[in-house]
C-alpha cells in the first residue's frame, strides 16, 4: 500500500533530551516536508527536500534539523526540545515539487514536552 | 508565493450543499490550486485539484473564475461525515516552500 509512515505516533520528553520522528515513504516521491500544527495557526512547514540531499527551511525551522540521506526517508531531529515545541507533526511527500502533484500526509506524531 | 484565506469555520445541515471559498489575490502564473480535507487526529488528504474553470470529481467540485484570484469548493449532499477542516494550497512548478492557510472548519449538523 502506497503510504507515508511516521514514528512514533505519540510522544512525551522533556526539555533538552534530544529526539528524533521517522517519516518514510514506499512511493518513489521527490519532495517531502515536515509541519507542525497548533490550535488556530493551520499548518506550517519545518523544513522540505526536493531531493536526496537537498534540504531547505520553511516557514518554522528554529528548533529543528532534518537529513535527506535517501529518497525514502526523511527524519525530523530536534537536537534540544522546549515546551514550545509540543504540538502535532506531519511528514508529507509528493511526486515531484510541483503545482499539480499532491501532498501524501502521514499520521501524524503528537509530542509532549515537558 | 500565494497566501490563501478562507472562512475561519462554517455550519450547515445533512444534505445541503456547501461551498468554501478561497481567496489567493497574489496567485502566480504557474500556481495550481488544491484542496485537502482532514478530520482529527489524521494527516490531511487530498479531494480536488484544478487550475481554471471547473473541475469535478466524484467527491467535490472545484470552481476557479478566469482571474484566479478566488477559488471555490463545493460538496453536494454533505453528510455528517463532511464535518472536518479543508484547507486549500496555491502550489506552482518547483515550488519549494508551501504556505497553508488556517483552514475552515465545516460542522454538518443532522
Amino acid at each position: 500500500e502506497a503510504q507515508v509512515t511516521q514514528n512514533p505516533r505519540y510522544l512525551i520528553t522533556v526539555t533538552g533530551k534530544k529526539l528524533t520522528v521517522t517519516c518514510s515513504q514506499n512511493m518513489n516521491h521527490e519532495y517531502m516536508s515536515w509541519y507542525r500544527q497548533d490550535p488556530g495557526l493551520g499548518l506550517r512547514q519545518i523544513y522540505y527536500s526536493m531531493n536526496v540531499e537537498v534540504t531547505d527551511k520553511g516557514d518554522v525551522p528554529e528548533g529543528y534539523k532534518v537529513s535527506r540521506k535517501e529518497k525514502r526517508n526523511f527524519p525530523l531531529i530536534l537536537e534540544s526540545p522546549s515546551p514550545n515545541q509540543t504540538s502535532l507533526y506531519f511528514c508529507a511527500s509528493s511526486p515531484e515539487p510541483q503545482g499539480n502533484s499532491p501532498l501524501h500526509f502521514g499520521n501524524g506524531t503528537r509530542l509532549t514536552v515537558t | 508565493l500565494a497566501k490563501t484565506t478562507q472562512p475561519i469555520s462554517m455550519d450547515s445541515y445533512e444534505g445541503q450543499e456547501v461551498n468554501i471559498t478561497c481567496s489567493h489575490n497574489n496567485i502566480a502564473t504557474n500556481d495550481y490550486i488544491t484542496w485537502y480535507q482532514q478530520f482529527p487526529s489524521q494527516g490531511p488528504r487530498f479531494i480536488i485539484q484544478g487550475y481554471k474553470t471547473k473541475v469535478t470529481n466524484e467527491v467535490a467540485s472545484l470552481f476557479i473564475p478566469a482571474d484566479r484570484k478566488s477559488s471555490t469548493l463545493s460538496l453536494p449532499r454533505v453528510s455528517l461525515s463532511d464535518t472536518a477542516v479543508y484547507y486549500c494550497l496555491a502550489r506552482s512548478y518547483n515550488t519549494d516552500k508551501l504556505i497553508f492557510g488556517t483552514g475552515t472548519r465545516l460542522q454538518v449538523f443532522p
